[in-house]
């Protein structure tokens, strides 16, 4: 069965410094991968995915995120954080077969320090 | 355009009392999703319909019942709540059938069940 792991379930920048999220997926064929933020009391946004090709893609707010087969890894990159960055993170993968299905990590919680 | 709604957005249940949570989406989009979201644990998927008049089941379908009778919503039903239901549920929404693509998500609402 598909999973998805975000093994870092905190994380506290400081503002302007870079930030990584981390997230690795299992699932026996090609994927479909998403970052969604989150941010208090709200519903989901989406910030990027990967669907084929270029293995770096870019999203909104700055946000890029590497697709990297070797390592089962889609990881998310901002070069320099803002405040308004605090938020919950998820990655997802999507199932193409029956209902193009989601399956989320745990998330991580980004903390911006000034 | 509202794309995604929910109704309520909060709601305090006893246990043993029922409710149903709609869902409605202004995009045409075919497949709809209900999902929880409990700390820890990202979103899991509830129930998913692929197309009016069809559901199936997610993850985590035990205690609860949806319906799609009509294109644009998707209710989702609580029987009879239990405390162990007490979470934030989020509605989606995806457009291109048998392709992958984006789930657009709804605002969310908080059942608290006592």
């Amino acid at each position: 069965a598909q999973s998805v792991t975000q093994p870092d379930i905190h994380i506290t920048v400081s503002e302007g410094a870079s930030l990584e999220l981390r997230c690795n997926y299992s699932y026996g064929a090609t994927p479909y991968l998403f970052w969604y933020v989150q941010s208090p009391g709200q519903g989901l946004q989406l910030l990027l995915k990967y669907f084929s090709g270029d293995t770096l893609v870019q999203g909104i707010k700055g946000f890029e995120a590497e697709f990297k087969r070797s390592q089962s890894s889609f990881n998310l990159r901002k070069p320099s954080v803002h405040w308004s960055d605090a938020a919950e993170y998820f990655c997802a993968l999507m199932i193409k077969a029956a209902g193009n299905k989601l399956t989320f990590g745990g998330g991580t919680r980004v903390l911006v320090k000034p | 355009n509202a794309g995604v709604t929910q109704t309520p957005k909060f709601r305090v249940l006893k246990t043993g009392q029922s409710m149903t949570l709609l869902c409605a989406q202004d995009m045409n989009h075919e497949y709809m999703y209900w999902y929880r979201q409990d700390p820890g644990m990202g979103l899991r998927l509830i129930h998913y319909s692929v197309g009016e008049g069809t559901t199936a089941k997610g993850e985590v379908p035990d205690g609860y019942n949806v319906s799609r009778l009509k294109k644009q919503n998707f209710l989702l039903g609580l029987e009879s709540a239990a405390p162990s239901q007490t979470s934030v549920y989020f509605c989606a929404s995806s457009g291109l059938a048998g392709g992958p693509d984006t789930q657009y998500f709804g605002p969310g609402t908080r059942l608290t069940v006592l």
